[in-house]
């Protein structure tokens, strides 16, 4: 259980375009995902808390315009990369909390297994 | 505000010998700690985590973390390496304040020579 899936796996586009990338709770519901990215041999970096029915919250330094977060549904929330530049190139990792276990902070997140975006 | 870093961007060790990485968290609040394993081109997954109930935790893939307070460490052990041990590791401590997101450390690469 608690399988958590991204498509697409990888993605490559040329400068300028948009890119949505999907997250999906495939056997929980999720009220609350979140976002990451990550760069080579680096840690992750969370970019956004995504609620479902609600606004995300954006970290610091982060371009919500940039990096449009969709929570429309309990199972699902999509990232979208406008205007995509190559400096945009990046892992990007969704991870999301067991509606059913409550949004107690020690409660597991389960993560994606990422999508590469490569902008050309 | 709350933090965690890891000591050693890398760690090697021979097979069979014994795995530490290590974590020092900051924390005002009595911390929640994890630690995830993250395979090359893959997502995270959970190898263990403390919540206040025992120090001593044991994780998936005979992993074990014990956390001492006195020294704000959640140092994570593993008596044997194995090849299939090679992978990079993260710790996290859960933001009390925040809704619960996770902090990482920096990472620590582990290598197993054969």
């Amino acid at each position: 259980g608690a399988v958590v899936s991204q498509h697409p796996s990888r993605v490559i586009c040329k400068s300028g375009t948009s890119v949505k990338i999907e997250c999906r709770s495939l056997d929980f519901q999720a009220t609350t995902m979140f976002w990451y990215r990550q760069f080579p041999k680096k840690s992750l970096m969370l970019m956004a808390t995504s609620n479902e029915g609600s606004k995300a919250t954006y970290e610091q330094g982060v371009e919500k315009d940039k990096f449009l977060i969709n929570h429309a549904s309990l199972t699902l929330s999509t990232l979208t990369v406008t205007s995509a530049h190559p400096e945009d190139s990046s892992f990007y990792i969704c991870s999301a909390r067991d509606r059913l276990a409550g949004g107690l902070p020690y409660n597991e997140q389960f993560f994606g297994p990422g999508t590469r975006l490569t902008v050309l | 505000a709350q933090s965690v870093t890891q000591l050693g961007s890398h760690v090697s060790v021979s097979e069979g010998a014994l795995v530490l990485l290590r974590c020092n968290y900051s924390s005002s609040v009595p911390p929640y700690l994890f630690w995830y394993v993250q395979y090359p081109n893959q997502g995270l997954q959970l190898l263990l985590k403390y919540t206040s109930a025992a120090t001593l935790v044991k994780g998936i893939n005979g992993f074990e973390a014990e956390f001492k307070k006195s020294e704000t460490s959640f140092h994570l052990t593993k008596p044997s390496a194995h090849m299939s041990d090679a992978a990079e590791y993260f710790c996290a401590v859960s933001d009390h304040n925040q809704g619960g997101k996770l902090i990482f450390g920096q990472g620590t690469e582990l290598s197993v020579k054969p």
